[in-house]
């Protein structure tokens, strides 16, 4: 089955404790990206990733990292996160930039 | 950045009543996307229309774009109780940045 599989799917965590949110794609999408989901505020993009080895910022890159070793895995690196990143993370995947999404079911993360 | 904006906000129906939800954007596009939101699941791809169409259908959804207005409307005819859902449009950036950026959402209910 095609599919963008993020985990874990709740995460609690204190400030300042490195954290890494995992995704991994089975359809050999070139591009992945991560979105923060906030009330009010919408789906903003973090970071995205063309293709291997090739990563840019979105809207909201401050405080998170991202690496794109292998084509299937983007990972979502919060080195010291912080209470104002308490958000729902989703991950998403598609052949190519403009081409239609595939969302992972989303990250809730709690930083307490 | 420029963001597709949802109109309404909120939007509450009967079933078997029609949806209309609108989107406006701000600048020259190369295609238009409608996503759906359960809540707090992943987004779902609808539809995608193109600049150089002026209608699409899939199932009981029907896509206008008027690029002249710059505006989109998705239109659920016969709507269901599982339709409630938030509706999500976004728009790439003919400017290169080969990504999606969405606006803030049309929230349905459908009452049974």
């Amino acid at each position: 089955e095609a599919q963008v599989t993020q985990n874990p799917r709740y995460l609690i965590t204190v400030t300042g404790k490195k954290l890494t949110v995992t995704c991994s794609q089975n359809m050999n999408h070139e591009y992945m990206s991560w979105y923060r989901q906030d009330p009010g505020l919408g789906l903003r993009q973090i970071y995205y990733s063309m293709n291997v080895e090739v990563t840019d910022k979105g809207d909201v890159p401050e405080g998170y990292k991202v690496s794109r070793k292998e084509k299937r895995n983007f990972p979502l690196i919060l080195e010291s996160p912080s209470p104002n990143q308490t958000s729902l993370y989703f991950c998403a995947s598609s052949l190519a930039g403009y081409s239609p999404l595939h969302f992972g079911n989303g990250t809730r993360l709690t930083v307490t | 950045s420029q963001q597709g904006e949802e109109d309404p906000q909120a939007l509450s129906i009967q079933e078997g009543e029609n949806a209309t939800m609108n989107c406006s954007y701000k600048t020259s596009i190369n295609n238009l996307q409608w996503y759906r939101q359960n809540s707090g699941r992943g987004l779902v791809h609808l539809i995608l229309i193109r600049s150089n169409e002026r209608e699409k259908h899939s199932g009981r959804l029907r896509v206008t774009l008027d690029t002249s207005k710059k505006s989109s409307s998705l239109l659920i005819t016969a709507s269901r109780a599982a339709d409630t859902a938030s509706y999500f449009c976004a728009t790439d950036d003919q400017g290169g940045s080969e990504k999606l950026v969405f606006g803030k959402g049309t929230k349905l209910t459908v009452n049974p």
